[in-house]
């Protein structure tokens, strides 16, 4: 089975613009979270959709948003960019709640 | 809110003998714990998980402790080989995951 895959891998912005990042997740599973990690920090949730539903979401701004298609595939937007929002945006998947998520390798953001 | 802490940033261990990775919760309702491996330039990659109905979980080199009293969970890697050198992560799970900070792991040869 093909493992989670994102696109783009690396992506430059400049600060007030927008970027959408996309993940398709393992065949057959049906949840994808998003997570942001900086430097330092550990992985912070952003949100998890399941069946086209946002089940989850953490705190961040409404600059960040997600959606899920009826394939399971995902797309995660962050509008009007921060120097702050460069990070290491990382998708996961599983089949449903309470099973093991997998990553994918990431989409590396930096915002100039 | 940190509700799952890594507190030792890094770890470096001699090749052949035991690693010991720990982590701290302070959610009572978790109920299914994590461990994954990070390389650079790489997504995590799964290690071990634990139900919290169960203390101990173990995969070949890997055993995963649960001390729900204690809300302490730990990695063993027995024996550590260099190619284990990464850093480490514990996430807990309550309707969604919380992740550590992570711990860089250090074996030397």
């Amino acid at each position: 089975k093909a493992g989670v895959t994102q696109t783009p891998r690396y992506l430059i912005k400049t600060r007030g613009q927008q970027v959408t990042l996309s993940c398709s997740p393992i065949s057959g599973h049906r949840s994808v979270s998003w997570y942001q990690q900086t430097p330092g920090q550990g992985l912070q949730f952003l949100f998890e959709y399941f069946s086209e539903t946002q089940r989850n979401k953490g705190n961040f701004p409404g600059r960040f948003s997600g959606r899920q298609f009826s394939n399971s595939r995902s797309e995660m937007n962050v509008s009007t960019l921060e120097l702050g929002d460069s990070a290491l945006y990382l998708c996961a998947s599983r089949m449903g709640p309470k099973e093991t998520q997998y990553f994918g390798p990431g989409t590396r953001l930096l915002v100039l | 809110d940190q509700q799952v802490k890594q507190n030792s940033p890094s770890l470096s261990v001699q090749e052949g003998r035991i690693s010991i990775l720990n982590c701290d919760y302070t959610n009572s309702m978790f109920d299914y714990f994590l461990w994954y491996k990070k390389y650079p330039a790489e997504g995590p990659t799964f290690l071990i998980s634990i139900s919290s109905i169960k203390d101990k979980n173990e995969d070949g080199r890997f055993t995963v402790f649960l001390n729900k009293s204690a809300k302490h969970l730990s990695l063993h890697i027995v024996p550590s080989q260099p190619g284990d050198s990464a850093v480490y992560f514990c996430a807990a799970e309550f309707n969604k995951f919380y992740f550590g900070s992570g711990t860089k792991l250090n074996v030397k040869p």
